[in-house]
């Protein structure tokens, strides 16, 4: 119940495409959705969150569209550029019950954008 | 900004060594973590901590301890390396438990030979 299922595990997208990274989860405590996005060498950064009072969040050509009633989130990058391609972390965390605050994380999205 | 520094980059170490990785954070963030990235397994917890000497279990924390003797520092050790625990490893901070973001290091890429 703890999972966050994310897929694909990687994807190769073209310049100017748009790129769907998608997510699951069980746990209906859970209450924060950040997106995480890590180059390599580098640790991964908060990209864009999202709340489950809203139904999409946009920022820039980022945008995290959520459907709590099928426990799905998913992130849409317009326009994909070549500078765009990273791993991509879905997460989920619930500010109730302590310890739950901790973010569980999906395996991972390796993006590729081709030029 | 907040600034999570973890003191190496990369670390060649031998099974059975006692290792140590070294985590400083600079925003007085209360909570502290360490996880494990390994390919096609995301990011596992091992431990994490939410207050000066306090310590949780994360996920997988077989063949490690962990220190927080002050705020700003979280320390990972691994008691005796085995060659299971190459892998690179990330530390992060967050301000509390009310659904903060976490603020990671660059990470540790650790060899055990």
């Amino acid at each position: 119940q703890q999972q966050v299922k994310q897929s694909p595990q990687s994807l190769i997208v073209q310049k100017g495409g748009i790129s769907i990274i998608n997510c699951a989860y069980e746990n209906t405590a859970f209450d924060y959705f950040p997106w995480y996005q890590q180059f390599p060498g580098k640790g991964p950064a908060l990209l864009i969150a999202i709340r489950p009072d809203v139904s999409e969040k946009k920022e820039g050509r980022f945008t995290i569209s959520f459907n709590k009633s099928a426990k799905q989130f998913s992130l849409h990058i317009m326009d994909s550029q070549p500078g765009d391609s990273a791993t991509y972390f879905c997460a989920a965390s619930s500010r109730y019950g302590g310890s739950q605050g901790n973010l569980i994380f999906g395996k991972g999205t390796k993006l590729s954008v081709k030029p | 900004d907040v600034k999570v520094t973890q003191s190496s980059r990369y670390l060649v170490k031998r099974t059975g060594e006692k290792v140590f990785l070294e985590c400083v954070q600079d925003m007085d963030h209360e909570n502290m973590f360490w996880y494990r990235q390994d390919p096609g397994l995301g990011l596992r917890l091992i431990y994490f901590s939410y207050d000066v000497k306090m310590k949780e279990k994360g996920d997988i924390p077989e063949g490690y301890s962990v220190s927080r003797e002050k705020k700003e520092r979280f320390s990972l050790i691994l008691e005796s390396a085995s060659t299971n625990q190459t892998s690179m490893y990330l530390c992060a901070s967050s301000r509390d438990f009310s659904n903060q973001p976490q603020h990671f290091g660059d990470g540790t890429r650790l060899s055990i030979l």
